[in-house]
């Protein structure tokens, strides 16, 4: 089955402790991506990859690292949390880019809460 | 910079009554793609359309229809007769820049739609 998965699905840590929120995709992906969803807000972009090796900050990269170091991976590393990081999050990931008729995959979403 | 509005923060209508949700997106680019997703309760996102800027053709799937329209800088979803499935949050988003395809994609910030039974 073609999917996008996230692990953990749900995490309670401590402010400063690191984390890594993992997504992996079975679909020979090229471009990954990661959101973060808040009230209000919708959902922002953090970082994303066209392809292994190549990443580029979103709309909202300050406190995260992403690392593409395998084509069908791309975690998400929180080095040192904060409160206001607390959010759902999401991971996505399409064929390629620049194709009218390519479908983008999202995970089942991590939510995450800082204390 | 680009930017998408959904001025609809919340919807509720009556099963079985048709619904539009809109869609307003600012973008300097000339090509963009603009998509719509759908968050149900469960929480996950699934991926209903996405349409490029050079094709201005309305789009039919089944209940639901997308009106793209340039000049208003409009992206409006309708569902036709509507049902309690589709209860759910509604995502419009927009992606830019000449290699095209998925860079930065700037979410709105959803339209709640309630459907009554």
């Amino acid at each position: 089955e073609a999917q996008v998965t996230q692990n953990p699905r749900y995490l309670i840590t401590v402010t400063g402790k690191k984390l890594t929120v993992t997504c992996s995709q079975n679909m020979n992906h090229e471009y990954m991506s990661w959101y973060r969803q808040d009230p209000g807000l919708g959902l922002r972009q953090i970082y994303y990859s066209m392809n292994v090796e190549v990443t580029d900050k979103g709309d909202v990269p300050e406190g995260y690292k992403v690392s593409r170091k395998e084509k069908r991976n791309f975690p998400l590393i929180l080095e040192s949390p904060s409160p206001n990081q607390t959010s759902l999050y999401f991971c996505a990931s399409s064929f390629s880019v620049g194709s009218s008729t390519d479908t983008q995959y999202f995970g089942p979403g991590t939510r995450l809460t800082v204390l | 910079a680009q930017k998408v509005t959904q001025a609809q923060t919340e919807i509720s209508v009556v099963e079985k009554e048709d619904v539009t949700l809109d869609c307003v997106y600012e973008t300097r680019d000339t090509t963009y793609y603009l998509f719509w997703y759908k968050q149900p309760p469960s929480g996950e996102l699934v991926f209903l359309i996405r349409r490029n800027s050079f094709d201005e053709q309305n789009e039919i799937s089944g209940r639901y229809s997308w009106n793209f329209q340039k000049s208003t800088s409009s992206f409006n979803f309708t569902i036709t007769a509507s049902q309690v499935v589709d209860s759910a949050v509604y995502f419009c988003a927009l992606s830019g820049g000449a290699e095209g395809g998925n860079e930065k994609l700037t979410f709105g910030t959803g339209t709640r739609l309630t459907i009554i039974p």
